[in-house]
């Protein structure tokens, strides 16, 4: 079993819509979560970080994290072309980080 | 967020021969990392970078291939050595900083081809 794992997609969703990315991890332990976009081509960047139960919205992102059911989540509102980009989950155990092999998203004009 | 820089961005290099690729953080921070990333494929960590001592490596990476240096909290180096068309990848520097958060921050990337 691997320790985080996406669906590696492709998701397309129109402009406008909202994406929805899902993530679960595996080690019960894990304390720190996150969410990174990487464009083609390019190096991944942090977006959101959250590291308790519930919601974080920053902006158009909402975070969602449930400890208990080991899972988590990033909603995009009003998805825009330039949010198109692979979106990898990672988390933090304590020891290590733990990337997700990366859901690609791509939003539609 | 620290502002990190490395180098070299890409580079084509012959088989045999081996590149050493530079990450300067702008301030200390406690961990480095060094990680690859195949074309399609997630992030695979091959070390983490330890100040003043070893490197640790991870399973299936050895020092003899990739030898690491962090002589200081700011700086490190990744070499890949005796290479071969296996090895074309994009390499990355990761830094965090257990001071201030957990998050985790990638230099630019240096994109190796090997011919």
């Amino acid at each position: 079993q691997k320790e985080v794992e996406q669906n590696s997609g492709p998701l397309s969703v129109p402009e406008g819509a909202i994406a929805s990315l899902n993530c679960t991890y595996s080690d019960r332990g894990s304390q720190s979560f996150f969410w990174y976009r990487q464009y083609s081509g390019k190096s991944p960047e942090l977006i959101m970080s959250i590291y308790s139960n519930g919601d974080k919205e920053d902006g158009r992102f909402t975070a969602q994290l449930n400890k208990a059911s080991q899972y988590v989540s990033l909603l995009i509102r009003d998805s825009q072309p330039s949010d198109s980009a692979t979106y990898l989950c990672a988390v933090n155990t304590g020891n290590q980080f733990y990337f997700g092999t990366g859901t690609s998203l791509t939003v539609i004009p | 967020s620290a502002v990190i820089s490395q180098k070299p961005s890409r580079d084509i290099c012959q088989r045999g021969t081996s590149l050493t690729i530079q990450c300067q953080v702008d301030s200390q921070v406690t961990m480095m990392f060094w990680y690859r990333q195949q074309p399609g494929q997630s992030l695979t960590l091959i070390a983490t970078a330890n100040q003043g001592s070893e490197a640790t490596y991870e399973s299936g990476f050895v020092i003899d291939k990739f030898p690491i240096s962090r002589p200081n909290l700011t700086f490190s180096t990744l070499t890949v050595s005796n290479m071969s068309p296996e090895d074309s990848s994009i390499y990355l520097c990761s830094v965090e900083d257990l001071r201030r958060n957990t998050e985790a921050f990638f230099g630019q990337g240096t994109r190796l081809t090997v011919v």
